[in-house]
């Protein structure tokens, strides 16, 4: 089936150390996103991409790195640069060159500080 | 610059209809998206509107009007299991990017 896949689920980072979360889709979708969820909280953009080897920052890039190789593919690096990460990680895709398209989002990772 | 606002908490009852607002100000204001989410779990789309008017969807309808800023989300009949958060969004011409209110909490009560 076709769809979205991060891993993993849950994720612990110790003090300095970068994590890397990985976001995997088989949708042909141009484009990708990364969003952040604090609690109670809507998605915050993080970093987006609309083709392959080309993307942009967000709106709280800070302390986040990410890569576009591959078309499936859009992994998202939490380095040690980014003081408050324990959030709820979304990914997410969507055809791209039109608008109008929904975004369909992955099931997610948590992420918390050890 | 963008701002969502949606009121965060919504109670109804279970068979009725709720009505949950939207107000956006936005620079290249492209289209509203409405998404639902369970608690724990990822979004799942709802709706979009990019015209003035509504849209019609089962026992869900989204309704926009440019011209004010403002949506709303209409569900009705409810059922327990519509028990969720509510987020709108705005599709902006610019970076094709969503920017997503803060959500709306619907407790579902028998």
């Amino acid at each position: 089936d076709g769809g979205i896949t991060q891993s993993p689920k849950y994720l612990f980072r110790k003090e300095g150390q970068n994590v890397t979360l990985s976001c995997e889709q088989n949708l042909n979708h141009d484009a990708m996103y990364w969003y952040r969820q604090d609690p109670g909280q809507g998605l915050r953009l993080i970093y987006y991409s609309q083709i392959v080897n080309d993307f942009q920052k967000g709106d709280i890039a800070e302390g986040y790195s990410v890569s576009r190789e591959k078309k499936e593919s859009f992994p998202l690096t939490v380095t040690s640069a980014q003081k408050n990460p324990t959030a709820f990680y979304l990914c997410a895709s969507s055809m791209g060159r039109q608008i109008n398209q929904p975004q369909h989002f992955g099931d997610g990772t948590r992420l918390s500080i050890l | 610059g963008q701002n969502i606002d949606q009121p965060t908490e919504m109670t109804a009852t279970e068979g009725a209809i709720v009505q949950i607002n939207c107000t956006y100000q936005t620079s290249g204001f492209n289209g509203l998206f409405w998404y639902q989410q369970h608690a724990g779990e990822a979004p799942t789309f709802l709706s979009y509107n990019v015209l003035d008017g509504l849209e019609e969807k089962g026992r869900f309808s989204s309704f926009l009007s440019r011209s004010k800023g403002y949506s709303y989300l209409l569900l009705k009949e409810l059922q327990m299991k519509d028990s969720a958060s509510y987020l709108c969004a705005a599709e902006h011409t610019g970076r094709r990017a969503l920017t997503f209110g803060s959500g709306t909490r619907l407790q579902v009560q028998p």
